[in-house]
């Protein structure tokens, strides 16, 4: 069974701080990860998406990709109260595109004032 | 351009009852994918339709089956409804050419067995 591990926190961190949210997964043939931003009652949201190892910035978030380790984290810089969510790390399984993601069961990020 | 859209957005049901939920890709995607999400869960992949065909599939039982339309809208069905379906129920579309893996999810329905 191809898994995604995420600890499920909650997470707190304090306003203007960096939160860092990590993430590991079974499938060595894994070739596309994720980062989602889910709210409270609403559906997820793609924040990041990243395919090479090493570092991709955007604004305030950067995501790392380290596949020999598989893990993959996401850090936000300058948390802010909007960022407080649930955090959800997802796989594609094996080679090809537009396959089946596995996602983890979520990180839950409070920023606090 | 219009996002995924998803409907209905809730829905009550009784236990052996069938349901139909419905979704429509955001513009230029063809590839439709289907997830359940339990309370405090990430989402479970149920399946994905691409050119009308059940391209893959999750560990779901044959209760729960699927189309997806000519113009890449696709619908999800569930028949003999269990208290166990009860969830908040994603359609996701992608088929960008450039990120064809990126999913973008609807707002979802959520479907209540009782």
């Amino acid at each position: 069974q191809k898994e995604v591990e995420q600890n499920s926190g909650p997470l707190s961190v304090p306003e203007g701080a960096i939160a860092s949210l990590n993430c590991t997964y079974s499938d060595r043939g894994s070739q596309s990860f994720f980062w989602y931003r889910q709210y409270s009652g609403k559906s997820p949201e793609l924040i990041m998406s990243i395919y090479s190892n090493g570092d991709k910035e955007d604004g305030r978030f950067t995501a790392q990709l380290n596949k020999a380790s598989q893990y993959v984290s996401l850090l936000i810089r300058d948390s802010q109260p909007s960022d407080s969510a649930t955090y959800l790390c997802a796989v594609n399984e094996g080679y090809s595109s537009a396959s089946k993601i596995i996602f983890g069961s979520g990180t839950r990020l409070s920023i606090r004032p | 351009d219009a996002g995924v859209t998803q409907s209905p957005t809730h829905l009550i049901k009784t236990r052996g009852q069938q349901v139909t939920l419905r979704c429509s890709p955001k513009s230029g995607h063809d590839t439709v994918s289907w997830y359940q999400q339990a309370l405090g869960q990430g989402p479970q992949f149920i399946f994905q339709y691409y050119e009308e065909e059940e391209r893959q599939r999750g560990n779901f039982p044959d209760r729960f089956s699927g189309h997806q339309f000519p113009n890449y809208s696709s619908e999800l069905n569930v028949n003999a409804l269990l208290l166990g379906d009860s969830a908040l129920y994603l359609c996701a579309s992608s088929g960008n050419r450039d990120y064809q893996d990126e999913q973008y999810f609807g707002p979802g329905t959520r479907l209540t067995v009782t």
